[in-house]
């Protein structure tokens, strides 16, 4: 099977604007979660998404969102970027919920200016 | 709360020494723990993960973790350092229920000198 894709790779963005990353999990699984992993604050939990529903979300302001479509396929969105969302954000598929394995993707690299 | 501690943010050692990298955990419920592997400019890459059914955990590239609950820890350990080994290394845990929600601790450095 082919494993997590995330695109795109690498984005470079200005303060203010925003950005969508996008996320294909695994096939045939319905759970996918984000992680943003920073030098000073490390690997943090974003949200996690399962058959379409948001089912748990991390301490991150409104500004960064994400949805699944129906083919388990997922996006997140942060709106008006800060220089301090500079980061990699790593997207997790797995094949159920409940202390299921996460297999990561190679992550998207963000960078603001 | 759920919460892991990685003891040594740096740890060196060298090739065909033995590897052990400390973990540390806290959670109201069994956990399920995990470790996982990062390479530079890589995602995270399963290692091994603990599940209750042994508390001896074998993974991939010679690597094993022990659970013991009366220490809360789950540290992970190789026998021979290789130079192919050195990257960082997060212990992570899970409640498991109705989420795959992580929390990984702040990882440790590996580097295996010659």
């Amino acid at each position: 099977k082919a494993g997590v894709t995330q695109t795109p790779r690498y984005l470079i963005k200005t303060r203010g604007q925003q950005v969508t990353l996008s996320c294909s999990p695994i096939s045939g699984h319905r759970s996918v979660s984000w992680y943003q992993q920073t030098p000073g604050q490390g690997l943090q939990f974003l949200f996690e998404y399962f058959s379409e529903t948001q089912r748990n979300k991390g301490n991150f302001p409104g500004r960064f969102s994400g949805r699944q479509f129906s083919n388990s396929r997922s996006e997140m969105n942060v709106s008006t970027l800060e220089l301090g969302d500079s980061a990699l954000y790593l997207c997790a598929s797995s094949d159920i919920q409940g202390g299921e394995t996460q297999y990561f993707g190679p992550g998207t690299r963000l960078l603001v200016l | 709360a759920q919460s892991v501690t990685q003891l040594g943010s740096h740890v060196s050692v060298s090739e065909g020494a033995l590897v052990l990298l400390r973990c540390n955990y806290s959670s109201s419920v069994p956990p399920y723990l995990f470790w996982y592997v990062q390479y530079p400019n890589q995602g995270l890459q399963l290692l091994l993960k603990y599940t209750s059914a042994a508390t001896l955990v074998k993974g991939i590239n010679g690597f094993e973790a022990e659970f013991k609950k009366s220490e809360t820890s789950f540290h992970l350990t190789k026998p021979s350092a290789h130079m192919s080994d050195a990257a960082e290394y997060f212990c992570a845990v899970s409640t498991g229920g109705a989420t795959n929600k992580l929390i990984f601790g702040t990882g440790t450095l590996l580097a295996v000198q010659p």
